[in-house]
């Protein structure tokens, strides 16, 4: 079983729509999450971290865990043509090399 | 400055060649790391370097060779690349222990091995 798994879209809605991007881990001892925007053909570039249970709010994104069903989620209010991108969520391991596991990325697309 | 910055952009080289990828950080990072990133896949962790030494090496094969010659500079160098070893490597800093912090990445060195 993978470490973090991804609803694998792709996703497309019109501008102005809420998007819920989603994941699910494996290990309930999972504590630290991550959610990564990728533009093409750039690096990935962190949108929000989010520790164990509850939301955290920036701006137009909701980072939620839940930690009973070992969820991940993350809320785009709003969305804009601009947000079109792949979004992938991501755990980090605990320890002084903190590796980042990925999950396999949602592409989203906002239609204008 | 908050950048990771990778050399070259863009490198297209034969199965026999020798070649180098540069990344450089200046933000006082300790840990830095190689990534290897597919087409729509994520990316896939290759090197760790904490506190320039190297902690994992997540059984890459020798044709990839990583360095550390100090805080801020992270070398992946290559030889004899197969074709399947096309794809974006990305390098990324962070800090070390803390773990609400999160990686910085680079822009990406997309090789061809032709």
């Amino acid at each position: 079983q993978k470490e973090v798994e991804q609803d694998p879209g792709p996703l497309s809605v019109p501008e102005g729509a809420i998007v819920s991007l989603n994941c699910t881990y494996s290990n309930s001892a999972f504590q630290y999450f991550m959610w990564y925007r990728q533009y093409s053909r750039k690096g990935p570039e962190l949108l929000m971290y989010t520790y164990s249970s509850g939301n955290k709010e920036d701006g137009r994104f909701t980072a939620q865990v839940d930690k009973s069903s070992k969820y991940i989620s993350l809320f785009i209010r709003d969305s804009q043509p601009s947000d079109s991108a792949t979004y992938l969520c991501a755990r980090i391991s605990s320890g002084s090399a903190r590796q980042l596991t990925f999950g396999s990325g949602t592409q989203l697309t906002v239609l204008p | 400055d908050t950048e990771v910055t990778q050399t070259p952009k863009h490198l297209v080289m034969g199965m026999t060649n020798k070649k180098s990828l540069k990344c450089e950080q200046h933000m006082g990072h300790r840990a830095m790391y190689w990534y290897k990133q597919k087409a729509k896949k994520p990316p896939e962790l290759m090197f760790v370097y904490s506190y320039e030494k190297l902690s994992i090496n997540e059984s890459v094969p020798s044709r990839f060779s990583p360095e550390c010659p100090n805080s801020s500079l992270l070398n992946l160098h290559l030889h004899a690349l197969q074709p399947e070893d096309s794809a974006l490597y990305l390098c990324a800093s962070s800090q070390p222990r803390e773990r609400n912090y999160g990686y910085t990445f680079g822009s990406g060195t997309r090789l061809t091995v032709v």
